[in-house]
């Protein structure tokens, strides 16, 4: 089976910036995806990485290890309308539509 | 542009009732996908649709649950027998092409099981 382990809730300062950490263990790693949802509305696309490294997009980054099953999600310059869940999910190799998402990060930002 | 809709937004039905919620993917995605989101939850993945097969519906709790797309663009997720360990969002997405595609998804429909 796949396991994907998220931080429960975060905590942070708005302006400041704060890392979400994923890691997973799964047989058949294709990919990672990371996606924000704001509470009673849909996930929404952050990122995705296959490769290993570090995925600038303005204010976020995504950084993948294969090797290590970790990925973290990088926010910088946070804004109060940053809080929410962000959610980690997996695609495998033969299924690789499928999504396997972990339980999410509640993130909080606070003045 | 349009995004994905899914109508009701919102169904509450009594247990061992049937329901069908519908999802209306983005026009020319050929890939659509079910998930139910419990509160407090990350999506489960349900089945996916690459056009107007089932590609995967390994992720269907039981011969409850059933879902068609007979066009290739609109589908319908059949809940028969409702009980309300149902109760949650069902969330549909949809994407142009499958591996590594970005999947966009609808606003959801809650469904509540008394």
């Amino acid at each position: 089976g796949q396991n994907i382990d998220q931080p429960t809730e975060m905590t942070a300062t708005e302006g400041a910036i704060v890392q979400i950490n994923c890691t997973y263990q799964t047989s058949g790693f294709n990919g990672l995806f990371w996606y924000q949802q704001h509470a009673g509305e849909a996930p929404t696309f952050l990122s995705y990485n296959v490769l290993d490294g570090l995925e600038e997009k303005g204010r976020f980054s995504s950084f993948l290890s294969r090797s290590k099953g970790y990925s973290y999600l990088l926010l910088k310059e946070l804004q109060m309308k940053d809080s929410a869940s962000y959610l980690c999910a997996v695609s495998l190799t033969g299924t690789a539509s499928k999504l396997t998402f972990g339980t999410g990060t509640r993130l909080q930002v606070t003045l | 542009g349009a995004g994905v809709s899914q109508t009701p937004s919102n169904k509450v039905t009594e247990k061992g009732k049937y329901v069908e919620l519908r999802c209306d993917p983005i026009s020319g995605h050929t890939a659509l996908y079910w998930y139910r989101q419990s509160l407090g939850q990350g999506p489960e993945f349900l089945i996916y649709f690459q056009g107007t097969g089932a590609a995967d519906d390994s992720g269907l709790p039981n011969d409850r649950f059933f879902a068609v797309r007979p066009e290739g663009s609109v589908s319908t997720l059949k809940i028969q027998r409702t009980e309300r360990g149902d109760s949650a969002v069902y969330l549909c997405a949809s994407s142009e092409g499958t591996s590594g595609n970005e999947q966009f998804f609808g606003p959801g429909t809650r469904l509540t099981v008394l």
